[in-house]
């Protein structure tokens, strides 16, 4: 079946400006989570949705950063303002139920902020 | 925070020889899984290997966990080219649901 998928794949935009990221994830699953990688370091947990309600929040930097799953699917993490240092690539992830279990990863959204 | 530790940061090897990694962490764990990142991009599973089990092995890889040592390692044999790329571990701890990276081994695999 088909994997998670993220759009855009890519994305440069501006200083300031406001950004959505899409993740699509694997049909099924209930837990979706949201990791941000930056260059030469492992991916970093930002937040973890089961069903509708994000469950843990905690990796998410500041209150710049928004995610939402409203049908318990797909989910959009939202950053507003954006900043140089949110330059990363944002990965997107879904297991079957949560806790312990495989994650199964997107290809990534590649933020630049210039 | 990272939990995990991967050691060596780099390795490069010739093709047909094995390449191992390590992995080493700080608290107790529910499972520790390996992943595989080409280009920087997604990243594909490996293995899951949960914190009652000491080895699993999938295809040509080979995965040991000691929860005395904090520790796990990532045996690949008969390296090809197409094992180049970043070998992440990432544990899942007790009561816990999200994964926590380490930075990554990147291996190279010359031809």
């Amino acid at each position: 079946g088909a994997g998670v998928s993220q759009t855009p794949s890519n994305k440069v935009t501006e200083k300031g400006k406001y950004v959505e990221l899409r993740c699509d994830p694997i049909s099924g699953h209930t837990a979706l989570y949201w990791y941000r990688q930056s260059l030469g370091q492992g991916p970093e947990f930002l937040i973890y949705f089961q069903g509708t309600g994000a469950a843990d929040d905690s990796g998410l930097p500041n209150d710049r950063f928004f995610a939402v799953r409203p049908e318990g699917s797909v989910s959009t993490l939202k950053i507003q303002r954006t900043e140089r240092g949110d330059s990363a690539v944002y990965l997107c992830a879904s297991s079957f139920g949560g806790r312990g279990n495989e994650q199964f990863f997107g290809p990534g959204t590649r933020l630049t902020v210039l | 925070s990272q939990q995990g530790e991967e050691d060596p940061q780099a390795l490069s090897i010739q093709e047909g020889e094995n390449a191992t990694m390590n992995c080493s962490y700080k608290t107790s764990i529910n499972n520790l899984q390996w992943y595989r990142q080409n280009s920087g991009r997604g990243l594909v599973h490996l293995i899951l290997i949960r914190s009652n089990e000491r080895e699993k092995h999938s295809g040509r890889l080979r995965v040991t966990l000691d929860t005395s040592k904090k520790s796990s390692s990532l045996l690949i044999t008969a390296s090809r080219a197409a094992d180049t790329a970043s070998y992440f571990c990432a544990t899942c701890l007790s009561n816990d649901y999200k994964l926590s990276f380490g930075a990554g081994t990147t291996v190279t695999v010359r031809a």
